[in-house]
């Protein structure tokens, strides 16, 4: 079975500053892997994903990605956050089976201070 | 083009009271989903609709039925609601070759 582990449940910092957020799994085989982005009182807003080829994916908002299989991550990056960033992320890993069996990370906190 | 709605966006319940949440999509998507978010534990699935007549459990099943009325709609029925069913609810949709999920804005449900 699919699980994912965000292992930061908040991480506050600066505007400008660089962000990483982590994100591990497991999953047998290769996995379609998503970020999503919530605001508070919103739904969730698909950022980026990978489903195979090129390991570094570009998504919305200036954020990217690498897939790193022999680390099993998929780490969100952003070079220079914004207040606007200020959120709840979260990883997703998705079976390649169509349709099922979705499991999402439990979340980051992201604080943005001015 | 609404994406995925539901309905209501909030509602509060008394122990023991029954409800239903609706979710519909003009996305024509087949597969459905039902989430529960609660702090610190993601979304976690309580029921999935891979086409219009199937439903399965997800992972939190216990206290929920579900029913795929037709290919746009999805909806969610406690029969008696507990105390531990206080979460938002969220609905989501994937469509054919496209794992990824739109999600609809949540539904926040108070038991009390």
């Amino acid at each position: 079975a699919q699980s994912v582990t965000q292992p930061d449940i908040h991480i506050t910092v600066s505007e400008g500053a660089s962000l990483e957020l982590r994100c591990n799994y497991s999953y047998g085989a290769t996995p379609y892997l998503f970020w999503y982005v919530q605001s508070p009182g919103q739904g969730l807003q698909l950022l980026l994903k990978y489903f195979s080829g090129d390991t570094l994916v570009q998504g919305i908002k200036g954020f990217e990605a690498e897939f790193k299989r022999s680390q099993s991550s998929f780490n969100l990056r952003k070079p220079s956050v914004h207040w606007s960033d200020a959120a709840e992320y979260f990883c997703a890993v998705g079976a390649r089976n169509y349709g099922q069996n979705f499991v999402f990370g439990p979340g980051t906190r992201l604080s943005v201070l001015p | 083009n609404a994406g995925v709605t539901q309905t209501p966006k909030f509602q509060v319940l008394k122990t023991g009271q029954s409800m239903t949440l609706q979710c519909a999509q003009d996305m024509n998507h087949n597969s459905m989903y039902w989430y529960r978010q609660d702090p610190g534990m993601g979304l976690r699935l309580i029921y999935y609709s891979a086409s219009e007549g199937t439903t399965d459990k997800g992972e939190v099943p216990n206290g929920y039925n579900v029913s795929r009325l037709n290919k746009r709609e999805f909806s969610l029925r406690l029969e008696s609601a507990a105390p531990s069913q206080t979460s938002v609810y969220f609905c989501a949709t994937t469509g054919t070759g496209r794992n990824e999920q739109f999600f609809g804005p949540g539904t926040r449900l108070t038991v009390l």
